[in-house]
């Protein structure tokens, strides 16, 4: 049974670039979510999708966006880029919104804006 | 609002020393859900363990425990027989029913360095 996969898995971006960050959950799964970690803040929760619909959204500017496709995958985008969203963004899918759905995360995509 | 600290930045052992990692926790929800995350430098985050907050009940799996006391807010978890492959960050997190079980609080991590 294939994990959460991420892509790409490193990428290098300039100040005011934007970028989209692909999510395939794992088979089955429909609630997807995505958190930024950076050596500073550590582990930060961006938002969460189930059946296509932004259901939660954490403290982050208007330049973080996400959606969700009918298939499950996600995908998340930042706009106009700054040297702070330099981070490790990862994505974890579960089964359901329940607390009994364990979230697996991917291995992540390292993102480095200079 | 919820809160996860991790007080023990860095934790260095000898392998086969036994390791806890604390994890103290607030929120207001009664309905609850408490986990430990391993990170190992390949930088996906594996899950452990997880606990309802029903479940007061302490467990062992392998080398593996943790003590759960609400009395407290506090999770613990044990590490028996440390080894090199536990080398890694630990993650205490937390999910919420009133917010979202998509959404986990994690705490800032513990670096455990165990040595050969």
């Amino acid at each position: 049974k294939a994990g959460v996969t991420q892509t790409p898995r490193y990428l290098i971006k300039t100040r005011g670039q934007q970028v989209t960050l692909s999510c395939s959950p794992i088979s089955g799964h429909r609630s997807v979510s995505w958190y930024q970690q950076t050596p500073g803040q550590g582990l930060q929760f961006l938002f969460e999708y189930f059946s296509e619909t932004q259901r939660n959204k954490g403290n982050f500017p208007g330049r973080f966006s996400g959606r969700q496709f009918s298939n499950s995958r996600s995908e998340m985008n930042v706009s106009t880029l700054e040297l702070g969203d330099s981070a490790l963004y990862l994505c974890a899918s579960s089964l359901y919104l329940t607390g009994a759905n364990v979230l697996t995360f991917g291995a992540g995509s390292r993102l480095t804006v200079l | 609002a919820q809160k996860v600290t991790q007080a023990q930045t860095e934790i260095s052992v000898v392998e086969k020393e036994d390791v806890t990692l604390d994890c103290v926790y607030e929120t207001r929800d009664t309905t609850y859900y408490l986990f430990w995350y391993k990170q190992p430098p390949s930088g996906e985050l594996v899950f452990l363990i997880r606990r309802n907050s029903f479940d007061e009940q302490n467990e062992i799996s392998g080398r593996y425990s943790w003590n759960f006391q609400k009395s407290t807010s506090s999770f613990n978890f044990t590490i028996t027989a440390s080894q090199v492959v536990d080398s890694a960050v630990y993650f205490c997190a937390l999910s919420e029913k009133g917010t979202s079980y998509g959404k986990l609080t994690f705490g800032q991590g513990t670096i455990l360095t165990v040595h050969p």
